[in-house]
């Protein structure tokens, strides 16, 4: 079956300190791959996104997700947390053969302690 | 910069009402898609469609309905609420132009959040 698995439900970091956001994935082929950020009371806000080429891929805010195959995992991280970084992070995956429709992950959830 | 509408932000009603929740968005997307989010959980897709008069069920069993007359305008009613459609409703749209791999990116609205009393 196809799933999104975002193993940390909550994380919490100082402000300054270094995050990585996990995402697996089981998908038959090699999917697009999305992170997108929520904040309260907001919708969804594309951090960036891989669909091929360099598995390090950069993003908005000072973001940057890698892509490993072999582990079938696309993790977010940052070097240097902003107490506006804390929100709701998730990631979503997108299937050539899906028609389009993105599957997310349950997220998970950031906060940033002084 | 994506620009796209939702409409109430927010809505408390009682039950056995008839609701509609605007969705619009003037980039001239074809793709259109309504997701429901219930905290802590990943966002379920409830309804979609791929152009004027084109509408598709999604994964989760919902029983609102949706409607696609005008391009830029994707409503969702329930005609019945129910205390179990508590729940806050995202609006998306994607974007069929260019290279095949960006109609992936969608774009979302800033969300309704229902409560059905």
């Amino acid at each position: 079956a196809q799933s999104v698995t975002q193993p940390d439900i909550h994380i919490t970091v100082s402000e300054g300190a270094s995050l990585e956001l996990r995402c697996n994935y089981s998908y038959g082929a090699t999917p697009y791959l999305f992170w997108y950020v929520q904040s309260p009371g907001q919708g969804l806000q594309l951090l960036l996104k891989y669909f091929s080429g360099d598995t390090l891929v950069q993003g908005i805010k000072g973001f940057e997700a890698e892509f490993k195959r072999s582990q079938s995992s696309f993790n977010l991280r940052k070097p240097s947390v902003h107490w506006s970084d804390a929100a709701e992070y998730f990631c979503a995956v997108g299937p050539p053969d899906s028609g389009y429709a993105l599957n997310f992950g349950k997220g998970t959830s950031l906060l940033v302690t002084p | 910069e994506a620009d796209i509408y939702q409409t109430p932000r927010y809505l408390v009603i009682g039950t056995g009402k008839k609701i509609t929740l605007e969705c619009s968005q003037t980039m001239g997307h074809d793709k259109m898609y309504w997701y429901q989010q219930d905290p802590g959980m990943e966002l379920h897709l409830i309804h979609y469609s791929y152009g004027v008069n084109s509408t598709e069920k999604g994964d989760l069993s919902s029983e609102s309905t949706v409607s696609r007359i005008r391009t830029e305008h994707f409503p969702l009613t329930l005609e019945s609420a129910r205390p179990s459609h508590t729940s806050q409703y995202l609006c998306a749209s994607s974007d069929p132009l260019g290279a095949r791999s960006s109609s992936y990116e969608q774009y979302f609205g800033p969300g309704t959040r229902l409560t059905v009393t």
